[in-house]
């Protein structure tokens, strides 16, 4: 079975400064996507970033960045320039990829992300 | 379209009675899934559609859980003799079956079993 663990419960960053969050995944798979989703407090989850496992090239979208490293199975997440508003739950998740068709995604726990001002 | 709608946002209901949840998907995509988040965790699979085909469930799923999706379009999740445990936010979302578009989630249904 495949699992997402997310090591670091809570973290907290000063506005501007750069902030990792860390991600390790277990499958048998050699075709999969990996996500990492943003869920603010009482408000819907919204993707941040994407990766597809083929593809050796890091996934960066603006401010975000991820460390891919299909060996080690990890898949974590940068956030650089910090902004008050990127205060939420971050949530890695795995989706394996069938024969052209998707998986479900599953889940870690979340990481609580504090931006201070 | 104006993404995935669901419907309560919030439901207080007794333990015991039923209660039935409404998702509303983006029309273009043909799959859709339910997911359970209690605080502080991650959200859990409860089961998805392709179409108006269930084509998993979560052992998560007790026998007091059903899906339905008619016509393929939105989706209810019942809960029948519902206990404290059921007490969660269920989460709908949507995606195409082959793109690499992630999924695109609704606000939730938020259950207090009392």
């Amino acid at each position: 079975a495949q699992t997402v663990t997310q090591s670091q419960p809570e973290m907290s960053v000063q506005e501007a400064e750069t902030v990792t969050l860390s991600c390790t995944y277990d499958t048998s798979e050699n075709n999969y996507y990996l996500f990492w989703y943003k869920q603010p407090p009482s408000r819907q989850m919204i993707l941040v970033i994407r990766q597809e496992a083929y593809k050796q090239q890091n996934a960066t979208e603006n401010r975000f960045s991820v460390n891919f490293q299909k060996a080690a199975k990890s898949f974590s997440l940068k956030i650089s320039d910090s902004q008050l508003g990127d205060t939420a739950m971050y949530f890695c998740a795995f989706q394996p990829f069938y024969g052209g068709s998707q998986g479900n995604l599953i889940f870690g726990k979340g990481t609580k992300l504090s931006v201070k001002p | 379209d104006t993404g995935v709608s669901q419907d309560p946002r919030h439901k207080i209901t007794k333990r015991g009675q039923n209660v039935t949840f409404r998702c509303d998907p983006i029309s273009e995509h043909n799959r859709l899934y339910w997911y359970r988040q209690t605080l502080g965790q991650g959200p859990e699979f409860l089961t998805y559609f392709q179409n108006e085909a269930q084509l998993e469930k979560s052992r998560l799923l007790s026998d007091r859980f059903s899906a339905e999706r008619p016509k393929g379009s939105f989706s209810t999740l019942e809960i029948q003799r519902t206990e404290q445990g059921d007490s969660a936010m269920y989460l709908c979302a949507s995606s195409f079956e082959t793109a690499f578009s992630g999924y695109t989630f609704g606000s939730g249904t938020r259950l207090t079993v009392v």
